[in-house]
């Protein structure tokens, strides 16, 4: 069945480090990722997308990476900040029917 | 243009009793999902539309009905409230994922059962 999951619960950088975050699916038919930032108490927000013909996308300081061969994901975070503490989910859609599957989710704590 | 609305933002009910959460988004958006967060969980789909008049299950659709009459509004039912549906509910809405950068999200609503 599908399953979207990440490798590690928690990380902890210090501030101004970069910061990556994994991420690993298994439905081989998803054409398209999102990577999500959910504060304390707040709905996900939307940080960055790609689809599965492309394997590289930035935005800003915020780099995703796909790697379909061996079905993994990558959030990287530039110069990761204070406000950059929060919890990262990765989501996968496959086809048309607009049903989005997410992932455990990778808590980033940042130190200053 | 407000995005995503969901209400109420808290709500206690006593198991057995049924409410309705409420989502509107007023972006002209095609899709809406309902999803609920269990703590040190990731979101799980209940219920999603891709239209008005259309929708379908999610991987947890049980103990849940949705309709959508509307594209604008998604309400999503409980219809005998259990202690294992509480949780904090998210309703998010997208363009046809062709032509968008994914599905905006309310900032939930918090249910407790008793």
């Amino acid at each position: 069945g599908e399953s979207v999951g990440l490798h590690l619960p928690t990380l902890s950088v210090q501030e101004g480090d970069n910061s990556i975050i994994n991420c690993a699916y298994s439905n081989s038919a998803s054409d398209y990722f999102i990577w999500y930032k959910q504060e304390s108490g707040k709905g996900p927000q939307f940080i960055i997308d790609i689809r599965s013909n492309m394997d590289k996308r930035q935005g800003q300081r915020v780099t995703v990476l796909l790697n379909k061969t061996v079905k993994h994901l990558s959030l990287q975070i530039a110069a990761t900040q204070p406000g950059d503490s929060a919890v990262y989910f990765c989501a996968e859609k496959g086809g048309n029917t607009g049903k989005l599957i997410f992932g455990q989710g990778t808590t980033l704590q940042v130190k200053p | 243009n407000a995005g995503v609305t969901q209400t109420p933002k808290f709500q206690v009910l006593k198991t057995g009793q049924s409410m309705t959460l409420q989502c509107a988004q007023d972006m002209n958006h095609e899709y809406m999902s309902w999803y609920r967060q269990d703590p040190g969980m990731g979101l799980r789909l209940i219920h999603y539309s891709v239209g008005a008049g259309i929708t379908d299950q999610g991987e947890v659709p049980n103990g849940y009905n949705v309709s959508r009459s509307t594209t604008e509004d998604f309400p999503l039912r409980l219809l005998s409230a259990a202690p294992s549906q509480t949780s904090v509910y998210f309703c998010a809405s997208s363009y046809s994922l062709g032509k968008t950068l994914g599905y905006t999200f309310g900032s939930g609503t918090r249910l407790t059962v008793v």
